[in-house]
């Protein structure tokens, strides 16, 4: 089975500044997705960008962008200019292309503090 | 507004009691999954619906049951809760496979 590891716990960052979130996935397929989400304190769990697999370019939504290193099994998130409604619990996840498989896995998520 | 509806948003159970988690989505999807999170371990799909009439199980299924009622609702029910079923319940759908998933609101249930 797909695992997703996110190492960091926690982060933090000076409001304005540029965070960067690292997500890492075990896979053996070759064709998937990859998303991040946030969660805020109200719990909602919000979908902040998307990345195909087979798109060699960097997905990048405003002021978010990943770092999709389809070799390394790597897929990470910066965040630029942060703003303090950018604090929350970050998740990364991972989805087979596969027909059959419909679970998505997430990572055990990052907790980003946004500093005034 | 579209989206996904959980209720309740919050229980409390006493150990052996039994309870039923309701979902609605109005985005006409076919698949709908329960997950549940816990602190450090990320969400863990418990059953999901690929469409209706079908469910299945996931990563973490025992001590769970769930009904797809239509396209539209699909519940999860505890039979006889324990104290480790303590968690916050996240309800999903989607159509498409590369879009990701629309999230209920989540419902915290404490199990004591």
């Amino acid at each position: 089975a797909q695992t997703v590891t996110q190492s960091q716990p926690e982060m933090s960052v000076q409001e304005a500044e540029t965070v960067t979130l690292s997500c890492t996935y075990d896979t053996s397929e070759s064709d998937y997705y990859l998303f991040w989400y946030k969660q805020p304190p109200s719990r909602q769990m919000i979908l902040v960008i998307r990345q195909e697999a087979y798109k060699q370019q960097n997905a990048t939504e405003n002021r978010f962008s990943v770092n999709f290193q389809k070799a390394a099994k790597s897929f990470s998130l910066k965040i630029s200019d942060s703003q303090l409604g950018d604090a929350a619990m970050y998740f990364c996840a991972y989805r087979s292309a596969e027909y059959n498989n419909n679970d998505m896995r997430f990572g055990a998520g990052t907790r980003l503090t946004v500093k005034p | 507004n579209a989206g996904v509806t959980q209720t309740p948003k919050f229980q409390v159970l006493k150990t052996g009691q039994s309870m039923t988690l309701q979902c609605a989505q109005d985005m006409n999807h076919n698949s709908m999954y329960w997950y549940r999170q816990d602190p450090g371990m990320g969400l863990r799909l418990i059953y999901y619906s690929a469409s209706e009439g079908t469910t299945d199980k996931g990563e973490v299924p025992n001590g769970y049951n769930v009904s797809r009622l239509n396209k539209r609702e699909f519940s999860l029910r505890l039979e006889s809760a324990a104290p480790s079923q303590t968690s916050v319940y996240f309800c999903a759908s989607s159509e498409y496979r590369d879009y990701g998933y629309t999230f209920g609101s989540g419902t915290r249930l404490t199990v004591v």
